[in-house]
């Protein structure tokens, strides 16, 4: 069965230092996101991508936040300069249509120090 | 804007029948999911209703009614393995998910 996978599993970073984060979606799949969960906290929606530009937004996803699908097949999130408060589980998700099941990957618990 | 409410916890014993209430209120509605989350794990689907009435999967089953902005999660003869937590979603017209909190189930042998 296809699903979507990440990389790196875990990152540990120094405050102030660039992290990114790859997923592979879904090869069909036509719908991306980014979600966060911090520990001991429900998911939350980061960014929205669809037809190479981003959808929707939330208010976490600021300047220092960017996505990018370079080549078709990956989907990275960057993080600029991380913040102590950064530090959580971050979830990539992608499906076919809108309105339907979104599948997510594994997951890379970014540790920031 | 869109508001989800659901039980912190819910604990039962194995082979019990637990039922997890969800409510929600959404300015419009593309749909009501459930995914199961084992800790430091990621979502998986579980179950989807649009239209009003029961969606059964095995010994899953899945209730909504629209009108009341409301649905649950019934989960039959407990296993130990499905102490998790359950998240209540209902996604925009892009697809982006509100998830509620969760409710953590714990099952007791």
């Amino acid at each position: 069965e296809p699903e979507v996978t990440q990389t790196p599993s875990h990152q540990v970073t120094q405050m102030g230092q660039e992290v990114i984060l790859r997923c592979v979606p879904i090869s069909n799949h036509l719908y991306f996101y980014w979600y966060r969960q911090i520990l001991g906290q429900k998911v939350e929606f980061l960014v929205s991508f669809y037809n190479n530009e981003i959808s929707e937004k939330s208010e976490i996803f600021d300047d220092q936040f960017s996505v990018e699908r370079p080549d078709g097949s990956n989907f990275t999130l960057k993080i600029r300069s991380t913040k102590l408060e950064d530090s959580a589980m971050y979830f990539c998700a992608s499906c076919q249509t809108a309105d339907y099941e979104q599948y997510f990957g594994p997951g890379t618990r970014l540790t920031v120090t | 804007g869109q508001n989800i409410d659901q039980p912190t916890e819910m604990t039962a014993t194995e082979g019990a029948i637990v039922q997890i209430n969800c409510t929600y209120q959404t300015s419009g509605f593309n749909g009501l999911f459930w995914y199961q989350q084992h800790a430091g794990e990621a979502p998986t689907f579980l179950s989807y209703n649009v239209l009003d009435g029961l969606e059964e999967k095995g010994r899953f089953s899945s209730f909504l009614s629209r009108s009341k902005g409301y649905s649950y999660l019934l989960l039959k003869e407990l296993q130990m393995k499905d102490s998790a937590s359950y998240l209540c979603a209902t996604p925009d017209s892009w697809g982006k998910f509100q998830f509620g909190a969760g409710t953590q189930v714990v099952v007791t042998p």
